[in-house]
């Protein structure tokens, strides 16, 4: 079984501090996915990468995926409390189905 | 409709009982996916339909677990004889198609609780 593996499972910082989540395997993935979900809902795509090195930015977001394409982080600039949530990482095989890794719960406090 | 719709948002149920839930998905959406989370972890993947190919039914963890999809319209899961194991939220999502390339809309889910 592949399987993805997030860490911290749980992060709690001050308003206006940078935090780093990882999502690390040790297969290769052709593409990653991160969500957010928040609690009573269902999980949100914030990003897809695909090629390995790729960084991509939402806002203070950073999402960038290793260059051998098993390993994937997000870095959120002076988070803020709208931040809060569960962030999910999911990679992709060759065919349709996602792997998914048991998330990071992160918490900003005011 | 607009996003995915899942019903109901909540369910309790006696142990053994059966219950049915159900999900409509974006119009236009080719593939649809239930997964389980229990509370705190992960998606644990169940099923996937795309089109009117058979199912991948892999996920499924047992045969008390079941679903249908009439072409590329609502599915529902079934679940008979509940146990309390099978407390969790079921979500739904779907995706234009089936592939790495597109991301899952994914509804509120349903809570189940077995008592």
């Amino acid at each position: 079984t592949q399987l993805l593996e997030q860490s911290p499972q749980f992060l709690s910082i001050q308003e206006g501090e940078n935090l780093t989540v990882y999502c690390n395997s040790s297969s290769v993935f052709s593409s990653l996915q991160w969500y957010r979900q928040e609690p009573g809902e269902g999980p949100v795509l914030l990003v897809t990468v695909v090629t390995g090195g790729e960084v991509k930015k939402l806002k203070r977001l950073t999402f960038q995926f290793g260059d051998a394409r098993k390993d994937s982080s997000l870095h959120i600039t002076a988070a803020q409390p709208g931040d809060t949530g569960l962030y999910l990482c999911a990679g992709a095989r060759s065919n349709y189905q996602l792997i998914w890794g048991a998330g990071t719960k992160l918490i900003i406090k005011p | 409709g607009a996003g995915v719709s899942q019903s109901p948002s909540n369910k309790v149920t006696e142990k053994g009982k059966d219950v049915e839930l159900r999900c409509d998905p974006i119009s236009g959406h080719t593939a649809l996916y239930w997964y389980r989370q229990r509370l705190g972890q992960g998606l644990e993947f169940l099923i996937y339909f795309q089109g009117n190919s058979a199912p991948d039914k892999s996920g499924l963890p047992s045969d008390r677990f079941s679903a249908e999809r009439t072409g590329e319209s609502v599915s529902t899961l079934t679940i008979q004889r509940t146990q309390q194991e099978d407390s969790a939220v079921y979500l739904c999502a779907s995706s234009l198609y089936l592939g790495q390339n597109y991301g899952y809309t994914f509804g509120s889910g349903t809570r189940l609780t077995v008592v």
